[in-house]
């Protein structure tokens, strides 16, 4: 299958720094990527769907100027996690998708980010 | 409500049992059903499509039934490796996919 890569696979930081987190299509071309967010014992919850070149969409509730998505490249979104702060700890993982469909959303290992 | 519920379980059941997880939607509309598994601090992993006139993978069996909005994952002969948690996930519309909180297997010997 294809192989989706994120990176750092986790981080620590302080209260009020950014963080930016890499997701990368390593064998595949993706058109659309999308970034999830998962607090321990929950589901994973959208927050936003990129398509490389344009402005990424937002679920509702979730900050666009808290969470900057960049997808500017087939095989590369960013997410920032600006100002971070405590209640940003949780397990961000995004996934990608080629030309198999739209169901077929291939997963990045996740990224851990603990806010001290 | 909840779009996708599930019982967190966790189901602890001995290695060869048959176990049965369940998951009901709220949108009528929704289009697509999967069964996702997640291993511990890993990210979900499709496990197979759920389709109205149910379908099987090797000891996994999906089911859908519409009408009740309601999908079914049965695993047969239980090994310590089905231990995970199994999501449950629904495409509304477009490629948006929403997921349960899944349901935690432990398979002991």
């Amino acid at each position: 299958g294809a192989v989706v890569s994120q990176h750092p696979s986790w981080v620590i930081c302080k209260s009020g720094t950014s963080v930016k987190i890499e997701c990368r299509s390593l064998d595949f071309q993706a058109t659309t990527m999308f970034w999830y967010r998962q607090f321990p014992k929950q589901s994973l919850m959208l927050m936003a769907t990129s398509n490389e070149g344009s402005k990424a969409t937002y679920e509702q509730g979730v900050e666009k100027d808290k969470f900057l998505i960049n997808h500017a490249s087939l095989t590369l979104s960013t997410l920032t996690v600006t100002s971070a702060h405590p209640e940003d700890s949780s397990f961000y993982i995004c996934s990608a998708t080629g030309t198999g469909g739209f169901y077929e959303q291939f997963f990045g290992p996740g990224t851990r980010l603990t806010v001290l | 409500r909840k779009e996708v519920e599930q019982d967190p379980g966790p189901f602890n059941v001995p290695e060869g049992a048959t176990v049965a997880f369940n998951c009901t939607y709220s949108n009528s509309a929704s289009q697509s059903f999967f069964w996702y598994r997640q291993d511990c601090r890993k990210e979900p992993k499709l496990l197979m499509s759920v389709y109205s006139s149910g379908n099987e993978d090797g000891r996994f069996t999906a089911q859908l039934n519409r009408a009740s909005q309601y999908i079914s994952l049965l695993i047969r002969d239980s090994k310590l490796s089905d231990s995970a948690t199994y999501l449950c996930v629904v495409i509304l519309r477009g490629n948006k996919l929403v997921f349960g909180a899944g349901t935690i297997l432990r398979v002991k010997s």
